[in-house]
């Protein structure tokens, strides 16, 4: 199996453009979730789901929209891109909520 | 709240000689505990947990890590580096018990560099 893919790897915006991230597992693991890595913070979690239809704010979710309508499938949606959100992307995924996340290979997105 | 600390941003060792990686963690209650490890340009890969029972966990490519629950710490270990041990090291928590939070904590990282 794949594990956890994300496309696309690399990604550049102008300043109020929307996209979306895309994120897939096919371990069918209920939860998933969406962090960003910026250099010196660590990974901050920006949305998760625990399951299909439910989704919850993490910690720094502004900006930022999710939906989970399958198991497999876990978007991000930038809704008007700004220079902050300059960062790497990680989906993960896990069997239940407490236990090893999977993650993907990142998306590196830059918003000038 | 949960917070995780990795109060070292780097740590250089020499090929051969003992590693560890610092990680104190603030959390309601029990915790579950984590050591991920991060190569340039990849994702994060899973080494080691702490949930429940021994406090020493022993994890992928010969590392382990002990739960200290008086000193609130999960330091990382591994008895001989390898230069292929040079990553980016994340420790990360999560409270046990609270059905309605599932969000995992992660510290800002260490960066091992093991010379040769």
């Amino acid at each position: 199996n794949a594990g956890v893919t994300q496309t696309p790897k690399f990604q550049v915006l102008k300043t109020g453009q929307s996209m979306t991230l895309q994120c897939a597992q096919d371990m069918n693991h209920e939860y998933m979730s969406w962090y960003r890595q910026d250099p010196g913070m660590g990974l901050r979690l920006i949305h998760y789901s625990v399951g299909a239809g439910i989704t919850d704010q993490g910690e720094v979710p502004n900006g930022y929209n999710v939906s989970r309508s399958t198991t497999e499938d876990f978007p991000l949606r930038l809704l008007s891109a700004a220079p902050s959100q300059t960062s790497v992307y990680f989906c993960a995924s896990s069997t239940q909520a407490g236990y090893e996340q999977y993650f993907g290979p990142g998306t590196r997105l830059t918003v000038t | 709240a949960q917070s995780v600390a990795q109060p070292e941003d780097q740590v250089n060792v020499a090929e051969g000689n003992p590693l560890t990686v610092k990680c104190t963690y603030s959390v309601s209650g029990n915790p579950y505990l984590f050591w991920y490890v991060q190569y340039p340009n990849r994702g994060l890969q899973f080494l080691l947990k702490y949930i429940t029972g021994d406090n020493l966990v022993k994890g992928s490519y010969g590392f382990e890590a002990e739960f200290n629950k008086s000193q609130t710490s999960f330091h990382l270990k591994k008895p001989s580096a390898l230069v292929s041990d040079s990553a980016l090291y994340f420790c990360a928590v999560r409270a046990i018990g609270f059905s309605n939070d599932y969000k995992l904590s992660f510290g800002a990282g260490t960066t091992v560099t093991v010379r040769a």
